[in-house]
């Protein structure tokens, strides 16, 4: 069965320090994977997906099916990147994604 | 465009009894996912509907139950309250095919007593 693991519940950083929130998937196939964040008082959104291998507010992610890592980057970080960061994996066509237990960034002045 | 709207917000039950929430999707959406979310075991996947149909179930029990309809606008209900049913359910809407990128409503907060 798919599962994802995110190790850290609290990350806390200083302001302009990096930040990594880590990722590990168990999956035998292809992945598709993704970061969904969730600020204070918002609703669950959409980061990133590894698929668009792109950047969003900074942030960056890449899959590494050799170590089944997707780690999400970011070189400097803000105050307002505080919040609950969740690493999900689909591995069907439909939307049921496996979530992980998620990662609380603190960013610290 | 209007995002998802989950109704009631919030709701109290008592064990035993029932309870059915709704969710309209994103306009022009045509799969509607539900999560339960509790502190516990986190974001848990119910079911999906595509097109009035179920198209994925999670590992719930039967009492955890779920319909489409035609407008895409989804219910899903939980007969036989239990305390641990007590969590935050969240309704997310997609395209449907393609890109599986969900939007999802603010939830809605069950508390059983």
């Amino acid at each position: 069965a798919q599962r994802v693991t995110q190790p850290e519940k609290l990350l806390s950083v200083f302001k302009g320090a990096p930040v990594e929130l880590k990722c590990n998937y168990s999956y035998s196939g292809s992945p598709e994977l993704f970061w969904y964040v969730q600020y204070s008082r918002q609703r669950l959104q959409l980061l990133l997906r590894h698929i668009s291998r792109e950047s969003i507010k900074g942030f960056t992610a890449d899959l590494n099916k050799g170590e089944t890592s997707f780690h999400l980057k970011k070189p400097f970080a803000q105050e307002e990147d505080s919040a609950m960061y969740y690493c999900a994996l689909n591995t069907g066509t439909a939307s049921k994604l496996t979530f992980g237990t998620g990662t609380r960034l603190q960013v610290t002045l | 465009k209007a995002g998802v709207t989950q109704t009631p917000r919030y709701l109290i039950k008592t064990r035993g009894q029932q309870v059915t929430l709704s969710c309209s999707p994103i306009s022009g959406h045509r799969s509607v996912s539900w999560y339960q979310q509790t502190p516990g075991q986190g974001l848990q996947f119910l079911f999906e509907y595509f097109s009035e149909t179920q198209r994925n179930k999670g590992n719930f029990p039967g009492r955890f139950s779920g319909r489409q309809f035609s407008n895409s606008r989804s219910e899903m209900n939980v007969s036989t309250l239990e305390l641990g049913d007590s969590a935050l359910y969240l309704c997310a809407s997609s395209p449907g095919s393609g890109a599986n990128v969900l939007t999802f409503g603010a939830g809605s907060r069950l508390t059983v007593l």
